[in-house]
């Protein structure tokens, strides 16, 4: 059963770059999967970001899409999002998730627990 | 404001059935993209419930089910029990978004 674990800083300064990683347990990073990253602001609903595959295709949410950029490392069995120029509007939680379907019908059965961060001077 | 709408809140005694609704348009769920349901308690990951409209992953009770029809979909509650008191939200996927993954605002399902 493949298992997720989001790390990364949990406080980040306005105009600075969200980085954080997705472990990949239980499976491989570069199976047959999409990898997704959604957050989720306090108290609020979820938003999707974006995916990707582990040969480097991927999708991003237009909202985001000219700050985002996520990546896969294959020797560490992982996956990555980068968020340039946060607000506090990008205050957070994040998740990482495994992505399965057709294209326009993906769906995500396994979720990490999810990461909060902050965006704060 | 969300690309697909539902209630914010809905409630039920248990034993009771509920539904939550999820509004769409042409280009989502009136497209006959499939539709998804996640649950998520209070300070957890979401939850995968209902996947492709009206399938239960294993282990999904089948107090659970879901229905799509013209722009909208939803999800069924019955035999409504305390655990359920949870948030509860759609998911779809928008042509007109560049191909983008959406989600219902979410509703709040209180056991009475």
């Amino acid at each position: 059963q493949v298992q997720l674990q989001e790390s990364g800083p949990r406080l980040v300064k306005p105009s600075g770059t969200l980085s954080l990683t997705c472990a990949v347990s239980g499976g491989s990073v570069s199976s047959t999967n999409w990898w997704t990253w959604v957050r989720q602001p306090p108290g609020t609903g979820l938003e999707w970001i974006g995916e990707i595959y582990h040969s480097a295709g991927t999708n991003y949410n237009p909202s985001l899409k000219s700050r985002v950029t996520m990546s896969v490392d294959k020797s560490k069995n992982q996956f990555s999002l980068n968020l340039n120029s946060v607000t506090a509007a990008d205050t957070a939680i994040y998740f990482c998730a495994r992505a399965v379907g057709r294209p326009s019908g993906r769906y995500f059965p396994v979720w990490g627990q999810g990461i909060l961060v902050t965006v704060s001077s | 404001q969300s690309v697909l709408t539902q209630p914010p809140s809905v409630s039920g005694a248990p034993g009771q059935r509920v539904t939550i609704s999820c509004s769409g348009s042409g280009s989502n769920i009136g497209a006959g993209y499939d539709v998804h349901w996640y649950q998520q308690l209070p300070g957890r990951a979401p939850k995968l419930l209902i996947y492709n409209d009206d399938n239960r992953p294993s282990g999904v009770p089948d107090r659970f089910s879901g229905s799509s029809s013209g722009t909208s979909a939803s999800l069924a509650i019955s035999g409504l029990q305390a655990e359920d008191e949870a948030d509860y939200f759609c998911q779809s996927f928008d042509s007109n978004l560049s191909g983008s993954r959406v989600f219902g605002g979410g509703t709040k399902l209180t056991v009475l």
